[in-house]
């Protein structure tokens, strides 16, 4: 149980394009997702924390509208990376947390997207 | 704001040996620590959350181990195989309102046989 299912998994887009990364539990309802990056040998960075039916909140120093992110449902969350530049260019990750799980519950992760921009 | 600090990038042992892996963390104390593994190209994998008031927790051939007062977690392997290699990632809430996770840059664990 507990699948959080992440697509695409690996996309390379020009420069200038935009990119949308889907995230899905398959088979419970989230609440939240969150949204992290991971670059090489770094740390999941927390990008934001979507909540189903309203506005993310995003970290400090992450740009809300170069990353939207849109949760219109309790198993879909989308973020979608806009005019995209090669410094984006990174590990993108979403995990979900259970509706019932409280805080503290454990968060089920997707395999991530490898994003490449040319 | 909350830091995390997993000592070892990198972790060398002989299979059958115990695996000792470290995390501190700098503010305040959160009420639960969770412990994740992540495999190269993948997303990160639950493996076990210690509270507070817990001292210890084990599943398996895993023991964590939680110390409020050195502000630290020990992970613990014990009967290690080449199987468990993976990097072991250090959460805790990055608020006061406990949701949102930060991690620790991991440690790399490489189990030889």
């Amino acid at each position: 149980g507990a699948v959080v299912s992440q697509h695409p998994s690996r996309v390379i887009c020009k420069s200038g394009t935009s990119v949308k990364i889907e995230c899905r539990s398959l088979d419970f309802q989230a609440t939240t997702m969150f949204w992290y990056r991971q670059f090489p040998k770094q740390s999941l960075m927390l990008m934001a924390t979507s909540n189903e039916g309203s506005k993310a909140t995003y970290e400090q120093g992450v740009e809300k509208d170069k990353f939207l992110i849109n949760h219109a449902s309790l198993t879909l969350s989308t973020l979608t990376v806009t005019s995209a530049h090669p410094e984006d260019s990174s590990f993108y990750i979403c995990s979900a947390a259970m509706v019932a799980g409280g805080p503290g519950s454990p968060l089920h992760f997707g395999n991530g997207t490898r994003l490449t921009v040319t | 704001s909350q830091k995390i600090e997993q000592n070892s990038e990198a972790l060398n042992i002989q299979e059958g040996k115990t695996a000792t892996l470290t995390c501190n963390y700098t503010n305040y104390s959160p009420a639960y620590l969770q412990w994740y593994r992540q495999d190269p190209g993948r997303g990160p994998v639950f493996l076990l959350l210690i509270r507070e008031n817990e001292k210890e927790k084990r599943k398996e051939r895993l023991k964590v181990t939680f110390d409020t007062t050195l502000k630290q977690s020990l992970f613990h392997i014990t009967a290690s195989q080449p199987a468990d290699s993976a990097t072991y990632l250090c959460a805790l809430v990055s608020n006061q309102a406990g949701t949102a996770l930060i991690f620790g840059k991991g440690t790399t664990l490489s189990v030889s046989s």
